[in-house]
């Protein structure tokens, strides 16, 4: 079957780090995307992985595993605004252009 | 515009009227899907077109939805006899390779 898996909620401090992590179990891989979603808003591209590695944007980096179904997104240096859900979708290439969507890890920022 | 748009913004219905959601995707790009998210969940697909290919209605839950693309462009999700159930945020997305961008929904409720 199809799964993925990130946390339901995680809080974390204000200019800290802190690490999502998504697994996932797909009949195929063509791909993983994080996406960040503030309460009330559209989620919004963040990330794409499609090969083995850690890809850095500013202050967000996305790591992937292929063999281990296995992501992580990064936040370094968090402010108040990075409070939102953060959704890992992976694209499985069995149906190439259908997203398979985790339910989102809510993070709290705290002061 | 530059971005996919959605009307109306709110929708609010009595239980067994029909409405329609509207998207308008980012110029050019050929895919289009539809989902729904209920309040603090993850996003349900409902259908995609992909060009002038017949659209994957998979994950439409039932007959009372249903789905058109006219022209390529803009697309309509009808919701015959709205049920309560049926209350959710419903959000367009448009692509043209990878990433999906997203409108900012509908937020529909039925009374």
């Amino acid at each position: 079957g199809q799964n993925i898996d990130q946390p339901t909620e995680m809080t974390a401090t204000e200019g800290a780090i802190v690490q999502i992590n998504c697994t996932y179990q797909t009949s195929g891989f063509n791909g993983l995307f994080w996406y960040q979603q503030h309460a009330g808003e559209a989620p919004t591209f963040l990330s794409y992985n499609v090969l083995d590695g850690l890809e850095e944007k500013g202050r967000f980096s996305s790591f992937l595993s292929r063999s281990k179904g296995y992501s992580y997104l990064l936040l370094k240096e968090l402010q108040m605004k990075d409070s939102a859900s953060y959704l890992c979708a992976v694209r499985d290439s069995y149906s190439n252009y259908q997203l398979i969507w985790g339910a989102g890890t809510k993070l709290i920022i705290k002061p | 515009g530059a971005g996919v748009s959605q009307s109306p913004s709110n929708k609010v219905t009595e239980k067994g009227k029909d409405v329609e959601l509207r998207c308008d995707p980012i110029s050019g790009h050929t895919a289009l899907y539809w989902y729904r998210q209920s309040l603090g969940q993850g996003l349900e697909f409902l259908i995609y077109f992909q060009g002038n290919s017949a659209p994957d209605k998979s994950g439409l839950p039932s007959d009372r939805f249903s789905a058109e693309r006219t022209g390529g462009s803009v697309s309509t999700l009808t919701i015959q006899r709205t049920q309560q159930e049926d209350s959710a945020v419903y959000l367009c997305a448009s692509s043209s390779q990878a990433s999906q961008y997203f409108g900012p929904g509908t937020r529909l409720t039925v009374l």
